[in-house]
Order: structure tokens, then C-alpha cells, then sequence
């Protein structure tokens, strides 16, 4: 059974900071990856998705790697600001069902970005 | 578009009773997923549709679970017989895999979710 653990589980850094933020996942037979973002009582936003043949995607002030063969994925965010508070999720998908199934996530990392 | 739309946003339930959400999907969207989220974890699958068949189901689906997808457009998740355990997030995600645009990453998007509340 595939399960995702982030790291950390919270993290508090100054406006400004450039920070981490990490997932590991058991079975390297995903078909692509995901990061999302959660505002508190609300639904997911898709930052970035990684096909299980790509190293990296970026989008603006993000940057998502992925280590396949290692079952490691990085969530990169440059130059912090206060509205990036959030939770945020990392989320694979299985490839036995060629990306067709659902998700497993992680249970988040509270972000907050003290102003 | 206008995204994912998921009604109520808010439910407060009786033990006991039976209640109905609503999800209409991103049009277009064949692929309808429901998921169920509570406080400090990450959503967990529950089951998915692709067009108006439900392809597979979670063990968290236990049999007062109940989803529906008719004409594979809106979908409809009731829970029979609520119990204190079932208060929680339930969120709807649609995504497009294949189709006429050949769309192969399968992004899923999510709506903002109902929550249930059973007293």
C-alpha cells in the first residue's frame, strides 16, 4: 500500500526566506505527482504536477523536483510571502492504474509566513 | 469554466439520517472523483467515475456509502444512517484523461468541498 509522509509537519519562517518543503513516498511505481495548496476550509489548488518521467517542474516562485528512484519529492518556494500561508499537500498517483485512480496525499505541511 | 462546484458547503446532520451532496464537474471532464477529508489529515480516496461508470471504490466506502454519476455529468454522494464518525470534509475533484484533446496528465481539480457535521 503506497503511503506519503511530509516533512515538516508545520513550519513558521520570516517574509522574504526561501524555504522546503518535503515528501517521500513508499512505492516508486507512480505515474505523476502533484502539489497542492489549501487555504483553511477550503479545497485544493493544483500548484504543480510531475510526470513520473520528469526531474522538475517550475511556475513562478515554485519549483517541484522529483526523485522517482528514491520515492522523494521537493516542493521549492523562492523569496516567501505572507499570502504563501497555507497547507500544503503532496499527492501520487499509482501507475498500475495509468493515472486513471486516485490519489493517496500526505497529511500537509502548515505553512505560515510571518510578515 | 467555472470549476468545480460542490453543494451544500455546509451540512449539519442528526445521527441517524440520511443526507445527499451534489457535484457538478468541470464540463467536459470524464474523469469525477470524491474524496474525504478530515481535520489535520490529507484527503483519502473514496471512489471515481469515468463518465456515468464507477470504475472503483475505496474500503472506506462501506455499504451506507452511496455514488451516482447518471448521464456521466453531475454526481451525487448519500450517506444512509449517519453516524458521529462520518462528520468531515467531502471533496469532488473532475479531471479530462484522453478525450479529443488527447489529455494524458490527468490534473485533477477540486471543488471547495461539503462539509458534514453529524450530531
Amino acid at each position: 500500500k503506497q503511503e506519503v509522509t511530509q516533512i515538516p509537519a508545520a513550519l513558521s519562517v520570516p517574509e522574504g526566506e526561501n524555504l522546503v518543503l518535503n515528501c517521500s513516498f513508499t512505492d516508486s511505481a507512480i505515474y505523476n505527482l502533484q502539489w497542492f495548496r489549501q487555504d483553511p476550509g477550503k479545497g485544493l489548488t493544483s500548484l504543480l504536477l510531475i510526470q513520473s518521467s520528469q526531474r522538475e517542474q517550475t511556475s513562478g516562485r515554485l519549483n517541484a523536483s522529483l526523485d522517482k528512484s528514491s520515492g522523494r519529492s521537493t516542493l521549492y518556494i523562492a523569496a516567501s510571502q505572507p499570502g504563501d500561508s497555507a497547507t500544503y499537500l503532496c499527492a501520487v498517483h499509482a501507475s498500475s492504474g495509468g493515472g486513471a485512480d486516485g490519489l493517496t496525499f500526505g497529511k500537509g505541511t502548515h505553512l505560515i509566513i510571518q510578515p | 469554466d467555472t470549476g468545480v462546484s460542490q453543494n451544500p458547503r455546509h451540512k449539519i446532520t442528526k445521527r441517524g439520517q440520511n443526507v445527499t451532496f451534489r457535484c457538478d464537474p468541470i464540463s467536459e471532464h470524464n474523469r469525477l472523483y470524491w474524496y474525504r477529508q478530515t481535520l489535520g489529515q490529507g484527503p483519502e480516496f473514496l471512489t471515481y467515475f469515468q463518465n456515468e461508470a464507477q470504475l472503483e471504490k475505496s474500503r472506506l466506502l462501506s455499504d451506507r456509502f452511496s455514488a451516482e454519476r447518471p448521464k456521466g455529468s453531475f454526481s451525487t454522494l448519500e450517506i444512509q444512517r449517519t453516524e458521529q464518525g462520518d462528520s468531515a470534509m467531502y471533496l469532488c475533484a473532475s479531471s479530462l484523461l484522453g478525450g479529443r484533446t488527447g489529455a494524458r496528465k490527468n490534473i485533477q481539480y477540486f471543488g471547495a468541498g461539503t462539509r458534514l457535521s453529524v450530531l
